[in-house]
């Protein structure tokens, strides 16, 4: 079963407002990643944050983790059309010996002028 | 540039016909993967590899077949495509010393199976 599901599915907002987005996992993590993707193109990643880290600021982008509830979130600050594209978390899972990257469904991010 | 690069980018072929999409990295990493997306289902995993020589079966490999006899290259085969396997597919390669495991994409493939 997939693992790191994105919520909402889908949010719709105007330029200059921010956007939330949450994701749920099941099991621990090392770490959780979030990763953009434009339509019909490939995935981007944007930020990265650990396990033992609470949050994580890149520029407009803040992503937080609590552990205890097994979440994650994104927010977009001040948002601008270009940031329109799906957004996906990412969590790592050890697998058959190895780390393997599990992704969620994703949540598409509308930004309207 | 580093980047991973994808070929062919759109293809449309018939039931039965083998294809091979080619992935190649300049990064020099370690971990190769492909993916498939469908609507609603997001990203998953076909076949990963390691390294070399290293590969193994991901959460729907069934149909497909690859081989990683170089580091930067992995195709992904598919002996005889069915409709079923149209999908958008996505390689992705990372550094696995790096302990971060960040995925670069390729720009995709959309193959069409009629």
């Amino acid at each position: 079963s997939q693992q790191g599901e994105e919520d909402p599915q889908a949010l719709s907002i105007q330029e200059g407002e921010n956007a939330t987005m949450n994701c749920s996992y099941k099991t621990s993590i090392n770490n959780l990643q979030w990763y953009r993707q434009n339509s019909g193109r490939g995935l981007v990643h944007l930020i990265l944050i650990r396990s033992n880290e609470r949050e994580k600021h890149s520029g407009r982008l803040r992503v937080t983790l609590d552990t205890s509830k097994k979440s994650s979130s994104l927010l977009i600050t001040a948002s601008r059309a270009a940031d329109t594209a799906s957004y996906f978390c990412a969590k790592i899972r050890l697998s058959g010996g190895y780390n393997k990257l599990i992704f969620g469904a994703g949540t598409r991010l509308a930004v309207h002028p | 540039e580093a980047q991973v690069t994808q070929n062919p980018r759109y293809l449309i072929t018939v039931t039965g016909k083998k294809l091979t999409v080619t992935c190649s990295q300049n990064m020099n990493h370690e971990y190769m993967s492909w993916y498939r997306q469908d609507p609603g289902l997001g990203l998953r995993q076909i076949y990963y590899s390691m390294n070399v020589e290293v590969t193994d079966k991901g959460d729907v490999p069934e149909g497909y077949k690859v081989s990683r006899k170089e580091k930067r290259n992995f195709p992904l085969i598919l002996e005889s495509p069915s409709p079923n396997q149209t999908s958008l597919y996505f390689c992705a390669s990372s550094l696995v010393t790096s302990g971060s495991y960040e995925q670069y994409f390729g720009p995709g493939t959309r193959l069409t199976v009629t």
